[in-house]
């Protein structure tokens, strides 16, 4: 079935630190990847996405690529915020089937100024 | 606006005592979902709706009715609550194509005793 591996976390650094999150997937065919962010008490909202591979999708200084050859879509950003301390979550949606959107574990990012 | 309301945000209750957790969106959407989130296992899709009238079971239906009587409502119902469906709930809509963003609700902190 269609799944989706994350990195455990928590992960903490400093601020200006590099960030990679990693994420693996397992899918049928050509799945939409996304990765989604959970600020502290809020619901989860769109940080980027992908849609086929080599895709790139980029929002607010973070950037992961669809990745067919690796099953990956690992998020990065070259200098973490306080204000980035959050959960990430990668997630998945195939073609074949729009509601069967599959969510990783999440990963907790805290930073430290 | 664009939102997805969920009502209400904290609820603490006891074993077997009916409840309902509204959820709404303004965005037309046709596609509707609740998730749980437990730690350590990411999201989990309880149920979701294509259209009015139109509902299927995700991963994780046992212990929850949903109804769809109108497009921007979609509510969940636990009959007989039990203390394994202490969890956090997110209402979510989307457009419905396979590239299309979820926006998600703010949460439901749910305890059940």
């Amino acid at each position: 079935g269609n799944s989706v591996t994350q990195m455990e976390g928590p992960v903490t650094l400093s601020e200006e630190a590099f960030l990679t999150i990693n994420c693996t997937y397992t899918a049928t065919g050509y799945p939409s990847l996304f990765w989604y962010v959970q600020y502290p008490g809020e619901g989860l909202q769109l940080l980027l996405k992908a849609t086929k591979a080599d895709d790139k999708g980029s929002n607010k200084g973070f950037e992961a690529t669809y990745r067919k050859e690796t099953t990956s879509f690992h998020l990065e950003k070259g200098s973490v915020q306080v204000s980035d301390s959050a959960v990430y979550f990668c997630a998945l949606r195939p073609r074949y089937n729009n509601n069967d959107m599959r969510f990783g574990a999440g990963t907790r990012l805290t930073v430290k100024p | 606006e664009a939102q997805v309301t969920q009502n209400p945000r904290y609820l603490i209750t006891v074993t077997g005592k009916k409840l309902t957790v509204t959820c709404s969106q303004n965005m037309n959407h046709e596609y509707m979902s609740w998730y749980r989130q437990d730690p350590g296992l990411g999201l989990r899709q309880i149920y979701y709706s294509m259209n009015v009238e139109v509902t299927d079971k995700g991963d994780v239906p046992e212990g929850y009715k949903v109804s769809r009587k109108e497009k921007r409502n979609f509510p969940l119902i636990l009959e007989s609550p039990s203390p394994n469906q202490t969890s956090l709930y997110f209402c979510a809509s989307t457009l419905g194509g396979v590239t299309d963003t979820q926006y998600f609700g703010p949460g439901t902190r749910l305890t059940v005793l």
